[in-house]
Formats: structure tokens, sequence, C-alpha cells
């Protein structure tokens, strides 16, 4: 069975510090990974997926099939990075539904 | 253009009762999907939606829980006899053709409290 984990509920990073959200995953195929990100007030939207390997806001996240793992990082943490992330996982039998951790509340401290 | 919408924002309903929640995806999506997240969950899939194929329902946690599509375009979700569990927020995304890994785009959620 497909399974997202997400071990820390909550994450406090001073500004300007180096944030890393962990996220684990299990997975008998080719693993297709997402962070998706909720803002305060916002609805819940695609930060970013492993295959694009793109920088969004200053994330980036590597898929690492050996440790199982889609850590997502960013080097210098912003005040506005506060939000509640979670990682996903699609299957690859060409459908898209998601398999979500439970999430990781991020609070940048000014 | 508009976003995923759908409503009530929030419903609040007896224990027993049954309740529809309706969502309207981004016009041309063929694609949708309804998640659940619970207090303390994360998002937890229900139910999936793709052109006129029939719908993967492998995520409805009970019988008590259908959703229609319309015309391809408008879902309800249905609950009946609601419990108190059934308490969640409801959430509806939508995607281009569900095929490959596209972007889903979810809407602003209902807030359900049975009481």
């Amino acid at each position: 069975a497909q399974r997202v984990t997400q071990p820390e509920k909550l994450l406090s990073v001073f500004k300007g510090a180096p944030v890393e959200l962990k996220c684990n995953y299990s997975y008998s195929g080719s693993p297709e990974l997402f962070w998706y990100v909720q803002y305060s007030r916002q609805r819940l939207q695609l930060l970013l997926r492993h295959i694009s390997r793109e920088s969004i806001k200053g994330f980036t996240a590597d898929l690492n099939k050996g440790e199982t793992s889609f850590h997502l990082k960013k080097p210098f943490a912003q005040e506005e990075d506060s939000a509640m992330y979670y990682c996903a996982l699609g299957d690859n039998f060409g459908n898209e539904k998601l398999t979500f951790g439970t999430g990781t509340r991020l609070t940048i401290i000014p | 253009g508009a976003g995923v919408s759908q409503s009530p924002s929030n419903k609040v309903t007896e224990k027993g009762k049954d309740v529809e929640l309706r969502c309207d995806p981004i016009s041309g999506h063929t694609a949708l999907y309804w998640y659940r997240q619970s207090l303390g969950q994360g998002l937890e899939f229900l139910i999936y939606f793709q052109g006129n194929s029939a719908p993967d329902k492998s995520g409805l946690p009970s019988d008590r829980f259908s959703a229609e599509r319309t015309g391809g375009s408008v879902s309800t979700l249905t609950i009946q006899r609601t419990q108190q569990e059934d308490s969640a927020v409801y959430l509806c995304a939508s995607s281009w053709s569900g095929q490959g890994q596209e972007t889903q785009y979810f809407g602003p959620g209902t807030r359900l409290l049975v009481l």
C-alpha cells in the first residue's frame, strides 16, 4: 500500500535559517512525488513536483529512492514561507489520485 | 478564469441527516477528485472521475458515501445518515485530463460538522 510520512507536525525556523521539511514514502512502483502548500486563508496549491526538477520560491526537493525520501529544502527561510506543507505521492497507473502525508506546519520566526 | 468552487463553504448538520456537497471544476477539466481532511489527518482520497470512464470509488469509506458527476462537469458528494466521524473538510480538485502527473487545482473546501 502507498504511504506518505511527514514526521514533523510543527516546525519553527528563524528567518534566514535553512529549512528542511521531511517526507518519506512507501511505494512498490516508480513514485511520482509532489509538495503542496496551503498558505493562511488560501486554498491548497501545488508547490513543486519531482519530475520537473524545478525550484519554486527558492524551494527544492530531491527524490532519493534509496532512502525513499523527498525532503523539501530552502537555504534561507522567509516570513512568507509560513504555511502548511503536504507531501503527496501519485501512482503511475495513469490516474492522478494522490496519497497525502499529514502535513507539516512551518512557522518562520522573524 | 475562475478556479474550482465548492458549496456550501460550511455545513452543520445533525447526526443521521443526509448532506450534499457540490463541486464546480475548472471549465474544460475532465478529471475531478474528492478528498477528505479530518482533524489531525492528511488528505484522504475519496473518489475520482475522469471523462466518461467509470469512477474510481476505492477511497469511499462506507456505502453511506456516494458521488456523481453530471454532464462531465459539476459533481455532488452525498453522505447519507451522517455520523460524527464524518466531520471534516471535504476538498474537491480538478485537472485537465487526469493522465500523467498534472497539477490538481483545489477548491476552498466544505467544512462539515455533524452534531
